[in-house]
């Protein structure tokens, strides 16, 4: 059964720093991309960005480049997201997802609050 | 940004009707390759999202085939034959032809 597994969501300030991760099971991580995609409190999916199998290619939506970096070790079958100079509308719930056929499985999702 | 435009906003519906709920995109969702990255996903209450169509018509695994994706170019159409109360929640289309990808924003179906 693939899993998907979130932790690392918590308060944080604005301007400042938080890493999520992502321990994956259940299918052969290395062999898939994988993406963040992220839901805001007014409800809407907002894709964040994805990384190729190996780790050597990211893509990043334009609303968060420079300021997040998505990695993975596939060692350990863990994806990570690292947001920073975070702000009040990087609030959401942040959901790892693999991209099979397409974004076939989500995570439960993880929640970030941006607040002072 | 390509902008996908779902219609309605809310679909009420009785148990044992067919729904239908429209995907239309600024541009094109064909790819080079030939492929359409169209995609249909369901979020339930207190879950996260699920995917039930991908490249338009396909299935994903395990889905029931009274959910029946369809449409091309840059209108789409999801149907819902026979509605179940497990197929209440919101529902998104999704495009992974053109980068950045972009999620429509939902379409809730609910009982009358």
């Amino acid at each position: 059964e693939v899993q998907l597994v979130e932790s690392g969501g918590s308060l944080v300030q604005p301007g400042g720093s938080l890493k999520l991760s992502c321990v994956a099971s259940g299918f052969t991580f290395s062999n898939y991309w994988m993406d963040w995609v992220r839901q805001t409190p007014g409800k809407s999916l907002e894709w964040i960005g994805e990384i190729n199998t190996d780790g050597s290619k990211t893509n990043y939506a334009p609303s968060i480049k420079d300021r997040f970096t998505i990695s993975r070790d596939n060692a350990k079958s863990t994806l990570y997201l690292q947001m920073s100079n975070v702000k009040s509308d990087d609030t959401a719930i942040y959901y790892c997802t693999r991209y099979g056929s397409t974004l076939d499985y989500w995570g439960q999702g993880v929640m970030v609050t941006v607040s002072s | 940004d390509v902008v996908l435009t779902q219609t309605p906003v809310a679909q009420p519906v009785t148990l044992g009707d067919q729904a239908s709920i429209s995907c239309r995109s600024s541009q094109s969702l064909v790819h080079s390759n030939g492929n359409t990255y169209l995609e249909w996903y369901l979020q339930k209450p207190g879950q996260s999202p699920q995917l039930l169509i991908y490249k338009v018509s396909n299935r994903f695994s395990g889905v029931p085939d009274r959910f029946i994706g369809s449409g091309s170019g840059s209108d789409f159409t999801l149907k819902i034959s026979r509605v179940e109360p497990e197929d209440l929640g919101v529902y998104y289309c999704f495009q992974a032809t053109h980068d950045p990808y972009t999620f429509g924003a939902g379409t809730k179906l609910e009982l009358k």
